[in-house]
């Protein structure tokens, strides 16, 4: 299953509310995961299962969809925000990462 | 809480071998399938390989496919990839994960193996 992430960078001020997609070549239900990764870090679970939050992420990021078509939302980004973001399919094996979308300040 | 720590990594030689371990700890590990994901620098995420919770599948990325091996020991909460005759394409953080389904996904903080002459 390939997972297409866009856009694949973007450039966004403080306060700004950003959308970030990815959609899947064939249905994966709800079994999908975003993580935010900072240079140098290990990826942190932001959201699973499509629209829950991990435990300790600001209310400001949430997802959505289910199927093929999902979305990771940042309300009101944050100076601590800017990252790069990678969605995850866990429907079946082998499970694939979207490309990543990059987030920097405009 | 759940933890999860590799170890193992570190500069090798081409055509050579490593063993990276993980331990697991804050949650059943024998009732979890793992997984172990790379990234190249500068790269993305990569799925390396998965094991069951009781060892009795695993499935590999092409890439690795008869080169690695993913084991692991239920009784001491330890999760391992054997990397033989490695590339060095090979060269990346390489992290282990417990990832399944709908269930809240864990990951580790990574250890970087380095293929070099």
């Amino acid at each position: 299953i390939q997972l297409t992430q866009s856009p694949s960078s973007l450039s966004a001020s403080i306060g700004d509310r950003v959308t970030i997609t990815c959609r899947a070549s064939q249905g994966i239900s709800s079994y999908l995961a975003w993580y935010q990764q900072k240079p140098g870090k290990a990826p942190k679970v932001l959201i699973y299962a499509a629209s829950t939050l991990q435990s300790g992420v600001p209310s400001r990021f949430s997802g959505s969809g289910s199927g093929t078509d999902f979305t990771l939302t940042i309300s009101s980004l944050q100076p601590e925000d800017f990252a790069t973001y990678y969605c995850h399919q866990l429907y079946s094996y082998p499970p694939t990462f979207g490309g990543g979308t990059k987030v920097d300040i405009k | 809480q759940v933890q999860l720590v590799e170890s193992g990594g570190g500069v090798v030689q081409p055509g050579r071998s490593l063993r990276l371990s993980c331990a697991a700890s804050g949650f059943t590990f024998s009732t979890y399938p793992m997984h172990w994901v790379r990234q190249a620098p500068g790269k993305g995420l990569e799925w390396v390989a998965v094991i069951s919770y009781d060892g009795s599948n695993k499935y590999y990325a092409d890439s690795v496919k008869g080169r690695f091996t993913i084991s692991r020991d239920n009784s001491n909460n330890t999760l391992y990839l054997h990397l033989n005759k490695l590339r060095t394409e090979d060269t990346a953080v390489y992290y282990c994960a417990r990832a399944s389904g709908s269930v809240e996904p864990y990951w580790g903080q990574g250890t970087l193996v380095t293929v070099s002459s």
